[in-house]
C-alpha cells in the first residue's frame, strides 16, 4: 500500500519562512506524479493552492510556491501570516489511484 | 461561478446502501474528471474515486473499491456515488471536487461544501 508522508507539525513565526515536504513510499516524487498541495482550515473544505508540483492557481496569494527537491514534494511559506494557520495536505497521482499524505498542522506563533 | 453541492447524506446502518450526489454548476461540466474525497472525523483527506470527463475511466481506493460506484450524468451536470456494503470507518465528510480538463495537468482546483455521512447501527 502505497504511502504518502508529511510531516505531522510545523511551527512558523509571524513573518517567517516554513518549508513543508511530501515524501512517497515508492520512491523520488517527480513531475510525473503531479504534486497538489491543499490548505484546509477549522470547519471549511479543503482549498487548492499548488498543482503539478509548482503551478499556482489563479487565488493562491503569492507567498505560497511549491517545488521539487530532495526526491519530494516541497511547499513553502514565506512571511507566514497568522491566517496561513491550518492544515495542509498533499496529494500525489499514481496513474489513476491517487493518495493524500497524512497533513501538516502548521502553527503561526 | 463554479459551484459543486453535495447531497444525500445522513445516518445509515453497517452493511446499508446511500448514494451522493453532486450538482455542478458554472463551467462545462462534460470536459473536466470529476472526484470524490471523504474525511473521517477529526482525520485527514482521503482520496476515494475520480471518473473521467467521458466516463471511460473510473479509479478507486483500495478502501471502497467493490463497494462504491462512481458516476456521472453530462446531461444534467451531475456526479454520484452509489455506497454499499457501509461500514462504520465510511463515516466522514465526503466532498465532490472538479479535476483536471482534458489534456491538463492532474488537479483539484474546486471543492463543494462537503456532506456528512454517519454509518451507526
Amino acid at each position: 500500500q502505497t504511502v504518502v508522508t508529511q510531516e505531522p507539525s510545523l511551527t512558523v513565526s509571524p513573518g517567517g519562512t516554513v518549508t513543508l515536504t511530501c515524501a512517497s513510499s515508492t520512491g523520488a516524487v517527480t513531475s510525473s506524479y503531479y504534486p497538489n498541495w491543499f490548505q484546509q482550515k477549522r470547519g471549511q473544505a479543503p482549498r487548492a493552492l499548488i498543482y503539478s508540483g509548482s503551478n499556482k492557481h489563479s487565488w493562491t496569494p503569492a507567498r505560497f510556491s511549491g517545488s521539487l527537491l530532495g526526491g519530494k514534494a516541497v511547499l513553502t511559506l514565506s512571511g507566514a501570516q497568522p491566517e496561513d494557520e491550518a492544515d495542509y495536505y498533499c496529494l500525489i497521482y499514481y496513474g489513476g489511484v491517487q493518495v493524500f499524505g497524512g497533513g501538516t498542522k502548521l502553527t503561526v506563533l | 461561478q463554479v459551484q459543486l453541492v453535495e447531497s444525500g447524506g445522513g445516518v445509515v446502518q453497517p452493511g446499508r446502501s446511500l448514494k451522493l450526489s453532486c450538482a455542478a454548476s458554472g463551467f462545462i461540466f462534460r470536459s473536466y474528471a470529476m472526484h470524490w474525497v471523504r474525511q473521517a472525523p477529526g482525520k485527514g483527506l482521503e482520496w476515494v474515486a475520480v471518473i473521467s470527463h467521458d466516463g471511460r475511466f473510473i479509479y478507486y481506493a483500495d478502501s471502497v473499491k467493490g463497494r462504491f460506484i462512481i458516476s456521472r450524468d453530462n446531461s444534467k451536470n451531475t456526479l454520484d456515488m452509489q455506497m454499499n456494503s457501509l461500514k462504520t470507518e465510511d463515516t466522514a465528510i465526503y466532498y465532490c471536487s472538479r479535476g483536471a480538463i482534458v489534456g491538463a495537468p492532474k488537479q483539484l482546483d474546486f471543492w463543494g461544501q462537503g456532506n456528512l455521512v454517519t454509518v451507526s447501527s
